[in-house]
């Protein structure tokens, strides 16, 4: 089983609309779980952070964990072009230095 | 403004060269930074765990002998590629946290020829 799953997309959701994003993971004892936005040839942005079970909201961005169910997932919403990237879930595993695994990413394209 | 500041941002190298990467935490210290490597289309794969102070942490596959890694002081680990190979062209990212999730460096682009 890989450490770290996502909805391999590509997905492509009209401006305006609600883009959702899956996560789920294999550790049950993580604790710390990350999304990040890539663009083409970037290095990775950290745009949310999620410790607790539920709801985080910033700005457009939503983030949802379920410890119980190993589930993460961002909601974007009014989705805009600018949005488009590659978004990858993130989680810190239980280790001596809390190394930090990522899934495989999910493209987004938001279409005008 | 940027935390962790990573150098070069592209390297170009003949076959069987050594190239090394720098990256450096601003304003902060950290013992502890993550060197990752990611392929066209793919996602980040953790390769080392660098720790100042003492020997790095290599993940499973990850040949210690080939990437050298030195975490010599609190602000500063280097990642050096030994007699790079064509297969050895990447994208090489570091990461350090100062609190929460980890910050990226810019990254660096290797091409080896």
């Amino acid at each position: 089983q890989k450490e770290v799953e996502q909805n391999s997309g590509p997905l492509s959701v009209p401006e305006g609309a609600i883009a959702s994003l899956n996560c789920t993971y294999s550790d049950r004892g993580s604790q710390s779980f990350f999304w990040y936005r890539q663009y083409s040839g970037k290095s990775p942005e950290l745009i949310m952070s999620i410790y607790s079970n539920g709801d985080k909201e910033d700005g457009r961005f939503t983030a949802q964990l379920n410890k119980a169910s190993q589930y993460v997932s961002l909601l974007i919403r009014d989705s805009q072009p600018s949005d488009s990237a590659t978004y990858l879930c993130a989680v810190k595993f239980r280790t001596s230095y809390d190394k930090v695994i990522f899934g495989p990413g999910t493209s987004l394209s938001v279409i005008p | 403004g940027a935390v962790v500041s990573q150098h070069p941002s592209r390297v170009i190298c003949k076959s069987g060269t050594s190239v090394k990467i720098e990256c450096r935490s601003l304003d902060f210290q950290a013992t502890t930074m993550f060197w990752y490597r990611q392929f066209p289309k793919q996602s980040l794969m953790l390769m080392a765990t660098s720790n100042e102070g003492s020997k790095a942490t290599y993940e499973q596959g990850v040949e210690k002998d080939k990437f050298l890694i030195n975490h010599a002081s609190l602000t500063l680990s280097t990642l050096t590629v030994t007699s790079a190979h064509p297969e050895d062209s990447s994208f090489y990212i570091c990461s350090a946290s100062l609190g929460g999730g980890p910050y990226f460096g810019a990254g660096t682009r290797l091409s080896v020829l």
